[in-house]
């Protein structure tokens, strides 16, 4: 997997949107941006997945730069049960299936 | 749907038992991954299969794990003997044809191996 590059952790207010940075400079042009995320003591959930357009779902936002070597994740309105690691990883189609984890970023949501 | 279902949610275990652990995959989805995660070593893919049949085990760490799948709807993956280096989170994950590299997990099992 192209290697990613998330800050270690961030504090967001709840009720305000939390924009997550995730750096991916070597990113080929067949591989796209994935996001999980992982609840304390929960398994890990899906979150958006995108390759050169912006992306929305009920969930989140995924924004990717025009040169495709940065995304922002955003979360519109943080509750504090979004409060978990955040996974950006990168990852080609096709049947390259194995998830892997780096270290991610520790969102806490604060009231 | 109520998710991808495992079970036990806890186990605990003594060195050499033997540990079953359960898995009831998303209806209609064609992929079903077993996973283990522990602090060092982060989540390892251990092994997949596609409509129940094994594609790749080359994650699984040796002879004493097997997984099965025997229909559509069920998954086991055991360890026997267990040793205490196997205490993990055990996830299993499923995903749609369509959409396999979304994939959905299911709670985890904390295995503890004494």
């Amino acid at each position: 997997d192209a290697k990613t590059t998330q800050p270690p952790s961030m504090d967001c207010a709840e009720g305000r949107a939390a924009n997550l940075p995730c750096n991916h400079s070597t990113i080929s042009g067949n591989e796209y941006v994935y996001w999980y995320r992982q609840i304390h003591s929960q398994g890990p959930q899906y979150i958006i997945h995108g390759l050169k357009n912006n992306e929305t779902n009920e969930m989140a936002s995924l924004i990717i730069t025009e040169d495709r070597k940065s995304s922002t994740l955003i979360l519109p309105h943080a509750t504090l049960r979004d409060t978990a690691v955040y996974y950006c990883i990168v990852r080609p189609t096709g049947n390259d299936y194995k998830l892997s984890f780096g270290a991610g970023t520790t969102v806490t949501v604060r009231a | 749907d109520a998710g991808v279902i495992q079970s036990p949610r806890h186990e605990v275990t003594e060195m050499g038992q033997e540990v079953t652990l359960r898995c009831k995959p998303i209806s209609g989805h064609d992929y079903l991954f077993w996973y283990r995660q522990t602090m060092m070593r982060g989540l390892e893919l251990l092994i997949y299969f596609n409509n129940n049949v094994p594609i790749d085990d080359s994650g699984m760490p040796e002879d004493r794990f097997s997984a099965k799948m025997p229909n559509a709807s069920f998954s086991t993956l055991k360890i026997q003997p267990s040793e205490p280096r196997d205490s993990a989170v055990y996830f299993c994950a499923s995903s749609p044809l369509w959409g396999w590299n979304e994939q959905y997990f299911g709670p985890g099992t904390r295995l503890t191996v004494t």
